[in-house]
């Protein structure tokens, strides 16, 4: 069975700091990772990664792959109050179809 | 605002009952998906759509089903509810599908059932 693993579970921080989420996975056909925000309701998309090695940015967030040890880290800087939330990680089945999802990792950012 | 949108926000209804669940995706999209959320299970995939058939199955119970019509919106049925279908239940939508390579999903906004 596909498994999704986030840590920590929970992170209080103040503004300012630095975070690093996790994500390992253990799934039978791996076509990409994703990240979520989850605010109030609806998950929003952050970023797909498909390679190893290759880091995607977005402001303050970045992300990279490790396909040989099965892991995806999600790093904040200089976090804001705004960047409260719960994390998502999903990854894509090989057929492009399904999304298996981790627990998730809730972030609150203390001002 | 992702585009996609769900009907109705809330549903509060009884142990037996029946209700269904609407879904129109962004414009442009020909696939669906279904997703339950609750506090125990985290975010499970139900089923998909992808232009009217139905594309894959992930844990969805026999007491749900799903269909998606010609304009493309979906619908999903939720029949002899029990205390524990108390979930938000979320709809995305994708361009393709999983033909178009690595196409994202685009959640709308949830809609929370509560079985009382």
């Amino acid at each position: 069975e596909d498994k999704v693993v986030q840590s920590p579970l929970s992170l209080v921080v103040h503004e300012g700091d630095t975070v690093t989420l996790n994500c390992s996975y253990e799934v039978t056909n791996f076509r990409s990772l994703l990240w979520y925000k989850q605010e109030k309701k609806a998950p929003t998309f952050l970023f797909m990664l498909t390679s190893s090695g290759i880091e995607k940015k977005s402001g303050r967030l970045s992300s990279i792959l490790d396909k040989k040890e099965l892991f995806s880290i999600l790093n904040i800087t200089a976090t804001q109050t705004g960047d409260s939330a719960v994390y998502l990680c999903a990854v894509l089945d090989n057929a492009g179809n399904m999304l298996t999802f981790g627990g998730g990792t809730r972030l609150m950012v203390k001002p | 605002d992702s585009g996609v949108t769900q009907t109705p926000k809330h549903l509060i209804t009884a142990t037996g009952q029946r209700v269904t669940l609407r879904c129109s995706p962004r414009s442009g999209d020909l696939s669906v998906y279904w997703y339950q959320q609750s506090l125990d299970q985290g975010l499970q995939f139900l089923i998909q759509y992808y232009n009217g058939e139905e594309r894959a199955k992930g844990n969805i119970l026999e007491r749900f089903s799903a269909q998606q019509f010609p304009d493309l919106h979906s619908e999903l049925n939720l029949s002899s509810l029990e205390l524990g279908d108390s979930a938000l239940y979320f709809c995305a939508s994708s361009v393709a599908g999983g033909l178009a390579g690595t196409d994202t999903q685009y959640f709308g906004p949830g809609t929370r059932l509560t079985v009382l």
